[in-house]
Parts: C-alpha cells; sequence; structure tokens
C-alpha cells in the first residue's frame, strides 16, 4: 500500500487562467500533505504543507494567494495555480505521510506537468 | 545549517558492476533518512528509511547503509532498469520536513 494519485498528470494553458491540481491518497489516510515544485535537472523544492482542516503553511518566497491550497479530507489536497503565467510552468509533486504509521516517510505522486503558454 | 550533498553528480556502470553512492547530511536532529528512486517525468519512489546509526535495509539489488554523516546506497550487479535518479533526503527534528539532496543519476548499460 501507499499509493498516492495526481490528476492532472499534465496539463496545457493560457496565461492568466487557473488550473486546480488534485492529490489523493488511494489507500491511506494522510495526515499532512505536502506539495513540491521541481525544475530540470533540479531537486525537489517544497512549496508548502497541509494538514487536514487546517491552512497551509507556506515555504519562504511561495505566495500563498497564488497557490492555493485546500486540504479537505483525509485523503484529499489540491493545488490551484491562479492567474498562472509562463514563469509557472513546472513540474509539481505531492506527497503525504500516513496517519496509521506515524513516522516522517513520506509518499509522492507521479506528478504533474504544468505548462502556461 | 540542515544539508544534504549526494556524490557523484552522475554515474555510468556496466551490467553487473556493483558501486555506491554517497549521502552525506549535516542536520540538527536526524528524524530520518530517506532513500527514493525517480524516474524521467515521475515522482519518486520510496525505497527505504533508516533512523539510527548502524542500520541497515535491503531490497533486491539495493543496501542502504547510515553513519552519522553519511549514508550509502549500495547496488550490487545492477541491471539496466535500475537506470534512475536516485535522491537521499533527511527529515530535520527542527522543522519536520525534508530535505533533499541534488540527486546522483545513475546509468546501467547493458
Amino acid at each position: 500500500g501507499a499509493v498516492v494519485s495526481q490528476h492532472p498528470s499534465w496539463v496545457i494553458c493560457k496565461s492568466g487562467t487557473s488550473v486546480k491540481i488534485e492529490c489523493r491518497s488511494l489507500d491511506f489516510q494522510a495526515t499532512t500533505m505536502f506539495w513540491y515544485r521541481q525544475f530540470p535537472k533540479q531537486s525537489l523544492m517544497l512549496m508548502a504543507t497541509s494538514n487536514e482542516g487546517s491552512k497551509a503553511t507556506y515555504e519562504q518566497g511561495v505566495e500563498k494567494d497564488k497557490f492555493l491550497i485546500n486540504h479537505a479530507s483525509l485523503t484529499l489536497s489540491t493545488l490551484t495555480v491562479t492567474s498562472a503565467h509562463p514563469e509557472d510552468s513546472s513540474f509539481y509533486i505531492c506527497s503525504a505521510r500516513r496517519a496509521d504509521l506515524g513516522g516522517d516517510t513520506q509518499y509522492f505522486g507521479p506528478g504533474t506537468r504544468l505548462t502556461v503558454l | 545549517e540542515d544539508q544534504v550533498t549526494q556524490s557523484p553528480e552522475a554515474l555510468r556502470l556496466q551490467e553487473g558492476e556493483s558501486s555506491s553512492l554517497n549521502c552525506s547530511y549535516t542536520v540538527s536532529g536526524l528524524r530520518g533518512l530517506f532513500w527514493y528512486r525517480q524516474d524521467p517525468g515521475k515522482g519518486p519512489e520510496f525505497l527505504f528509511t533508516l533512523y539510527s546509526a548502524g542500520e541497515e535495509k535491503e531490497k533486491e539489488r539495493l543496501k542502504a547503509t547510515l553513519t552519522k554523516k553519511e549514508s550509502f546506497l549500495h547496488i550490487t550487479a545492477p541491471k539496466p532498469e535500475d537506470s534512475a535518479t536516485y535522491l537521499c533526503a533527511v527529515c530535520s527534528s527542527n522543522t519536520g520536513k525534508l530535505i533533499f539532496g541534488q540527486g546522483t543519476t545513475l546509468q546501467v548499460k547493458p
């Protein structure tokens, strides 16, 4: 077990539009979910941490009004990129920590490739 | 400052040629060290969690070890399907967040 899904797997949108990315833990409940961004040939950069039912905690330099995170249940978190611009084009990856096992192991989704034209 | 450094940056092996990847870390209170495998265009796939010095874990051709300053990922008799980027991360007791290294890109040629 410990499967995390993301939808969509890729999206192309016009500049100025908003895009929503869903992250689901399929076979476990997640106390905490994380959103990362990855640029080509670089490692993962944490954007924000979200706990079910509470506001997300954003990393320094990440605009919370631009990257809206909602963690509505123990199996679903969403990231909305508002008024997307070409510089927001990137690979977005979510991860989740299991509620039943404790510990700090994060299980990652397959990622969403966002291209803003 | 919490930091993770992986070496080498890239590694090319012939099929069957065993080797090791290194992950050096400095962290204020280690809550865990993690190894992931990442294929191009995919999210990281969990491999191992290590918690204390001296701990070892194995999975197929992979074996991860941990000391107080570094971790090694040993690959025994690799196959072309082991080609991927291997990421090391530590969890700091201060922040509870994962701090990733830059990764080692492994290419195994048949």
